[in-house]
């Protein structure tokens, strides 16, 4: 079955540098979760998108921005990039966004910020 | 506090033994809950979820939700060594659907 296919896998930028991450999800999936995972943390709610609409906030800095397009991928925008950004960035995807609805994770990006 | 809080372990049983995980959660409106395995490096890998109080049960995983005690746990029978890893759980609310994690549990499955 195709899961959630995220790109690039590894990320190298120095500070200060831009990245974008992007996250393509299940097929019929319209429903767009991304998390940040530091070193032995456990994985943090950023924003989520349902229907190319942002749909909840979390702990995203202002440096970061994120959009869902018209099929449904999502890219996630981080500026000014500081060593704290340095993480799994993980995308998930379900169809729609309600309470009862499985959440499946992709393989994740690994940035590292220099 | 964490508005979920998982013992970190490490929790180490033995080759076939049963093990128990076990969460709480402060927020009474959670609607539902969910188990995800994560290998070290990996994504999180969804194994059950739960949001009728009880017990769910599928393959060696059984999944039991108390909504009264705020409580959700997770038993894996007949462990195996491949089953050691970071177990996470998580609850999502209905509106806009994020889920918020524990700090997970580290298991160890000795052969």
């Amino acid at each position: 079955a195709a899961g959630v296919i995220q790109s690039p896998r590894h990320l190298i930028k120095e500070k200060r540098e831009t990245a974008t991450l992007k996250c393509y999800p299940i097929p019929r999936h319209d429903t767009v979760y991304w998390y940040q995972q530091g070193p032995g943390q456990d994985p943090q709610f950023l924003i989520s998108f349902y229907e190319k609409m942002q749909s909840d906030k979390g702990s995203i800095p202002d440096r970061f921005s994120a959009q869902q397009f018209s099929d449904y991928h999502s890219e996630l925008n981080m500026s000014s990039l500081e060593l704290g950004d340095s993480a799994l960035y993980f995308c998930a995807s379900s169809l729609g966004p309600r309470g009862y609805n499985e959440q499946f994770f992709g393989p994740g990006t690994r940035l590292t910020v220099l | 506090q964490k508005e979920v809080e998982q013992n970190s372990g490490p929790l180490s049983v033995p080759e076939g033994a049963i093990a128990s995980l076990n969460c709480t959660y402060s927020d009474r409106g959670s609607q539902s809950f969910f188990w995800y395995r994560q290998y070290s490096g990996k994504s999180p890998e969804l194994i059950m979820f739960i949001y009728s109080n009880g017990d769910k049960e599928d393959g060696r995983f059984t999944a039991q939700l108390n909504k009264a005690s705020q409580y959700v746990s997770l038993l894996i029978r007949d462990s195996q060594p491949s089953d050691s890893a970071t177990y996470l759980c998580a609850v999502k609310y209905n509106q806009g659907g994020k889920l918020i994690f524990g700090q997970g549990t580290e298991l160890s499955v000795k052969p």
